[in-house]
């Protein structure tokens, strides 16, 4: 079982549509956890932290559920612009080391 | 605005040949990272430096080695490169004090080895 594991995707959504993405780990002992987003052959930028309590950042909103070991985020109002790769991000520790990737999700948001 | 910056975005080298990677960061953070981007494989830990001149094994080492004489520089090295190298390496760090600690990426290197 690999570590982090994402929806294969892609999904293809038009535009305004409401979008979730889910992301499961298998290291129970993990600290903190972000979402990347990826534009195509750009590098990785962070998204959003994702906390216990759950955090909104305008249209995104991600939850952690620990005790299901899962990872989520929501896209309200899709733009066009939201088009990329979404990365989940889960490190064991708060070190800044061991960073373990998922393998992304892509995202297409359709005129 | 925090930085981390590689210096090639584009680089084309032949088998055998020697190839150097730099990387810099300006946020005086303690880890640096070296990994390899590929479709359908993600991303791939090559190294990681948690301070000067100390160095770890990522999940492929095999082909590389790494240099960190400067908290602000981590360099990859190619002894001798092969075809099956041709990647996108991307540099990032990240601190370990306070904060959430999440890693900040270089542009990357776009590798082609002939």
């Amino acid at each position: 079982r690999k570590e982090v594991e994402q929806d294969p995707g892609p999904f293809n959504v038009p535009e305004g549509a409401t979008v979730a993405f889910n992301c499961t780990y298998s290291n129970s002992a993990s600290q903190s956890f972000f979402w990347y987003r990826q534009d195509c052959r750009k590098e990785p930028k962070l998204l959003m932290s994702v906390y216990s309590s759950g955090n909104e950042d305008g249209r995104f909103t991600a939850q952690l559920n620990r005790a299901s070991q899962y990872i989520s985020l929501l896209i309200r109002d899709s733009k066009l612009s939201d088009s990329a790769t979404y990365l989940c991000v889960v490190t064991p520790d708060n070190y800044g080391q061991n960073f373990v990737f998922g393998p992304g999700t892509r995202l297409s948001v359709l005129p | 605005d925090v930085k981390v910056t590689q210096s090639s975005r584009y680089l084309v080298k032949r088998t055998g040949e020697k190839v150097f990677l730099e990387c810099v960061q300006d946020m005086d953070h303690e880890n640096m990272f070296w990994y390899r981007q590929d479709p359908g494989l993600g991303l791939r830990l090559i190294y990681f430096s948690y301070d000067v001149k100390m160095k770890e094994k990522g999940d492929i080492p095999e082909g590389y080695s790494v240099s960190r004489e400067k908290k602000e520089r981590f360099s990859l090295i190619l002894e001798s490169a092969s075809t099956n190298q041709t990647s996108m390496y991307l540099c990032a760090s990240s601190g370990t004090s306070g904060g959430d600690n999440e890693q900040f990426f270089g542009p990357g290197t776009r590798l082609t080895v002939l």
